[in-house]
């Protein structure tokens, strides 16, 4: 099976912008989830998506927003871009199913850098 | 609020010795811990977990230690092999179907 895909890997954005972030889930997984990983702060969850609904949200502003389509493929998106955004954004997909449902397998990560 | 904690940013272990990483927490609630291995530029990848019903789970080198009163869980390596230095991050969550809270991680560096 095909892991988890992100595009892009590595990104340069303005303050002031807004940007997208695109993720594959594994075939058959459902819910996708997202994290901001900084050196300081570990993962930090941001929400998850399962079956096109966001079922948990983690402590970030409104400027941070996703979404799941039909296939479970999920985008985030940044708006109004600042400075401590620089991360790197990883998105995880699980079954959701059984005992392993919380058992997340990670994407490569978006290296988002704000200058 | 950290729930989760891994204070020890970093950790050398000579090859072959045994590798012990921690994690305290805070939340009682927590019933789900797993431990994740990162490479660089890459995503964690799941390498053991246990849940609170038990004390110890073993898979192959890898052996997790809950310890529910101390709110404290390890990982335990043996043997240390060079392509084991990774970061670990500590993860938990409440039921199966909540968040996973994370840990900001250790780095591990096996030393040959």
């Amino acid at each position: 099976k095909a892991g988890v895909t992100q595009t892009p890997r590595y990104l340069i954005k303005t303050r002031g912008q807004q940007v997208t972030l695109s993720c594959s889930p594994i075939s058959g997984h459902r819910s996708v989830s997202w994290y901001q990983q900084t050196p300081g702060q570990g993962l930090q969850f941001l929400f998850e998506y399962f079956s096109e609904t966001q079922r948990n949200k983690g402590n970030f502003p409104g400027r941070f927003s996703g979404r799941q389509f039909s296939n479970s493929r999920s985008e985030m998106n940044v708006s109004t871009l600042e400075l401590g955004d620089s991360a790197v954004y990883l998105c995880a997909s699980s079954p959701r199913i059984g005992t392993s449902a919380y058992e997340q397998y990670f994407g490569p990560g978006t290296r988002l850098t704000v200058t | 609020d950290q729930q989760v904690k891994q204070n020890s940013p970093s950790l050398s272990v000579q090859e072959g010795r045994i590798s012990i990483l921690n994690c305290d927490y805070t939340n009682s609630m927590f019933d789900y811990f797993l431990w994740y291995k990162k490479y660089p530029a890459e995503g964690p990848t799941f390498l053991i977990s246990i849940s609170s019903i038990k004390d110890k789970n073993e898979d192959g080198r890898f052996t997790v230690f809950l310890n529910k009163s101390a709110k404290h869980l390890s990982l335990h390596i043996v043997p240390s092999q060079p392509g084991d230095s990774a970061v670990y991050f500590c993860a938990a969550s409440r039921t199966l179907n909540e968040k996973l809270t994370f840990g900001t991680g250790t780095r591990l560096t096996i030393i040959p």
